[in-house]
Parts: C-alpha cells; sequence; structure tokens
C-alpha cells in the first residue's frame, strides 16, 4: 500500500489561507468518505484534526476544514496562526480494509 | 480522562522479538478498535494494524503482514503488538491509538523501538 502524496511542504503568512492536498487512488481515498487528518507538532503527539472528509471534533478550531473532490482530499486552514505550525498527516481507509497514512506536510507560518 | 499509556520499547538486535503493550483507562477498552501507528525518526506516520473490539477480526499493513500480531486483553485493558524478526528499519517510535469509526481520536505517548547491532 502506497502513502498517499502530500507536499512536503506548504506556507503562509498570518492571517492568509492555506490548502493541503491529499492525493490517493480509486482504492483509498477515492472509495470512501473515511479520510481524517492529523496534526503533530515538533516532539508530540498526533492529534485529530479532521474525520470523515470534513467533520471536525469537539476542540478543534473552525479554521480547520476539510473536503475531497475525486481521489484527491484537502485540508485548508484559514486565518492562519503560529500555532498552527507542524506536520500535517491525511490518513484513508482502504478497499484492502486496512489504512494508509499521507507523507506529510511541513506548514510554516512565515 | 482517556489516557493510552505504551511500554515495552527498547534496544534490541536485528532478527530479535519484541512485545509492546498500550494500557487504556477512562473509557470502556473493551468498545472500541484499537491500533498500532509508527513513525521512524524524522519520518512520517505509518499504519501497521488494528484489531476489533472483541479481538475477533485483525488487520496489517502489507510491511508487518506475518511478523507483528496485534491482539488484546479487555479484561485487562490492554493492547499488544508482538514483534518478530526485526530488522533495522524497524526503528521507530510505535504508538497506540483508539480506534472505531475510522479516526483516531486519542493516541499514546509512544515507545521507542530501536533495532541495531
Amino acid at each position: 500500500q502506497s502513502a498517499l502524496t502530500q507536499p512536503a511542504s506548504v506556507s503562509g503568512s498570518p492571517g492568509q489561507s492555506i490548502t493541503i492536498s491529499c492525493t490517493g487512488t480509486s482504492s483509498d481515498v477515492g472509495a470512501y468518505n473515511y479520510v481524517s487528518w492529523y496534526q503533530q507538532h515538533p516532539g508530540k503527539v498526533p492529534r485529530l484534526m479532521i474525520y470523515d472528509v470534513s467533520n471536525r471534533p469537539s476542540g478543534v478550531s473552525n479554521r480547520f476544514s476539510g473536503s475531497k473532490s475525486g481521489n484527491t482530499a484537502s485540508l485548508t486552514i484559514s486565518g492562519l496562526q503560529a500555532e498552527d505550525e507542524g506536520d500535517y498527516y491525511c490518513r484513508s481507509y482502504t478497499t484492502s480494509s486496512n489504512y494508509v497514512f499521507g507523507t506529510g506536510t511541513t506548514v510554516t507560518v512565515l | 480522562e482517556v489516557q493510552l499509556v505504551e511500554s515495552g520499547g527498547g534496544l534490541l538486535q536485528p532478527g530479535g522479538s519484541l512485545r509492546l503493550s498500550c494500557v487504556a483507562s477512562g473509557f470502556t477498552f473493551s468498545t472500541y478498535w484499537m491500533e498500532w501507528v509508527r513513525q521512524a525518526p524524522g519520518k512520517g506516520l505509518v499504519w501497521l494494524s488494528e484489531v476489533r473490539s472483541d479481538g475477533s477480526v485483525t488487520n496489517y499493513a502489507d510491511s508487518v503482514k506475518g511478523r507483528f500480531t496485534i491482539s488484546r486483553d479487555n479484561a485487562k485493558n490492554t493492547l499488544y503488538l508482538q514483534m518478530n524478526s526485526l530488522r533495522a528499519e524497524d526503528t521507530a517510535v510505535y504508538y497506540c491509538a483508539r480506534g472505531g469509526y475510522f479516526r483516531n481520536d486519542y493516541w499514546g505517548q509512544g515507545t521507542l523501538v530501536t533495532v541495531s547491532s
């Protein structure tokens, strides 16, 4: 199972919006609406930010939103803040009854 | 408060075996799927395995199928990962995570496994 493809890095200025893409195949991202997104600060544990493509868990800022089109899912962070810096990973359920993570994207706030 | 605490990591030689444990508290362990995820130093997250709430169903990533075995003891609120025939590329922090509903909403702090001669 190959990792989902994410850009290595995305950057933006405070207050701007950025979008991180997550490209898979018809056997994972395109097959189900079971894409989740995780934020990981350096040396910290991953945190769930989005589940089922576009749903936010309780406690996650509404500046984070998710979407999907075909085999590509996206995470958008609006009103970028310094605390949003970190690594972001997408994850999808697959037709092989397992999961696959994305390659990870480092977000930098300029 | 949900807590997941991993243990069992350490330094071992290639070809060796190790069993990781993850003790859960703060939720009804026996009603949730549980998963293992690892992260090599400076690398990304890699999904390894999951086990159904009653232990009757397990799934594995191709990279560990046949070498790793996930199991659980609901009476002890504990998740396990038995790892055999370890290789240098298995060096990573191993996380247990609460699963179910196709997401990981709680993660442990992780336990470091280093495979080196």
